[in-house]
């Protein structure tokens, strides 16, 4: 099973809020994601770290999003200004990286509503 | 540009059937490719993945999967399913543009009736 920990586990948000969550990638896992999965199943990738550093990262995550892996801590997005769109189920993974072949390890995800 | 796509988005058996879960992939290259199941109010559990050698690969849970080059796809299957099985099944693959970024087909949902 997976100890990928996101918290919390259900975040309510006003349109233009701000919308913050955490993740603990799995212990000895550099590599982090975050992906978008709406109600339609759609997922979409939005930025991935290794250690500390940004790898890569979609233009929505540029614009509106940020997030961060700082070392010793929990990694997290955060959305700046939050609209209906962004509700959603928010997956972090970790993996330990090395190739396309890499098995990413899921968290249970941030449920966002957006009212 | 690469996708993939999952034909059914709903699937009903029942418990002791076999169980075939359809998946097929575009992509221009050797695909790396996943199934993934989502449990309700749970993350994406790997499944089973394939990325060269057999075609048929195992995975956990008595699931296998048969890549096939000719056709695109990479179908899921499992002899005899059990009702704990019902949940969501995604297909998924790797490209080259980020390494480890997973483009997902749209899920199928499995429900198993006793």
């Amino acid at each position: 099973n997976s100890k990928v920990i996101q918290t919390p586990r259900y975040l309510v948000k006003g349109q233009g809020q701000k919308a913050k969550m955490r993740c603990i990638p799995e212990k000895g896992h550099p590599v982090v994601f975050w992906y978008q999965q709406n109600k339609n199943n759609e997922f979409k990738f939005l930025i991935n770290f290794q250690n500390q550093e940004v790898l890569q990262q979609i233009d929505m995550t540029e614009k509106r999003f940020s997030a961060e892996c700082p070392s010793n801590s929990p990694c997290s997005l955060e959305i700046q200004s939050s609209e209906a769109g962004d509700s959603a189920l928010y997956l972090c993974a970790s993996s330990l990286g090395g190739g396309r072949a890499e098995t990413l390890y899921f968290g249970s995800g941030t449920r966002l509503t957006v009212l | 540009a690469q996708s993939v796509t999952q034909p059914d988005a709903r699937v009903t058996v029942s418990e002791g059937a076999s169980l075939q879960l359809r998946c097929k992939y575009s992509y221009s290259a050797t695909p790396y490719l996943f199934w993934y199941v989502q449990y309700p109010r749970q993350g994406l559990q790997l499944l089973l993945k394939y990325y060269s050698g057999d075609p048929v690969v195992q995975g956990v849970n008595s699931f296998e999967a048969e890549f096939s080059k000719s056709n695109s796809s990479f179908h899921l299957q499992k002899a005899s399913v059990h009702w704990s099985d019902s949940a969501v099944y995604f297909c998924a693959l790797t490209g080259t543009q980020v390494v480890g970024q997973l483009t997902f087909g749209r899920g199928t949902r499995l429900q198993v009736y006793a």
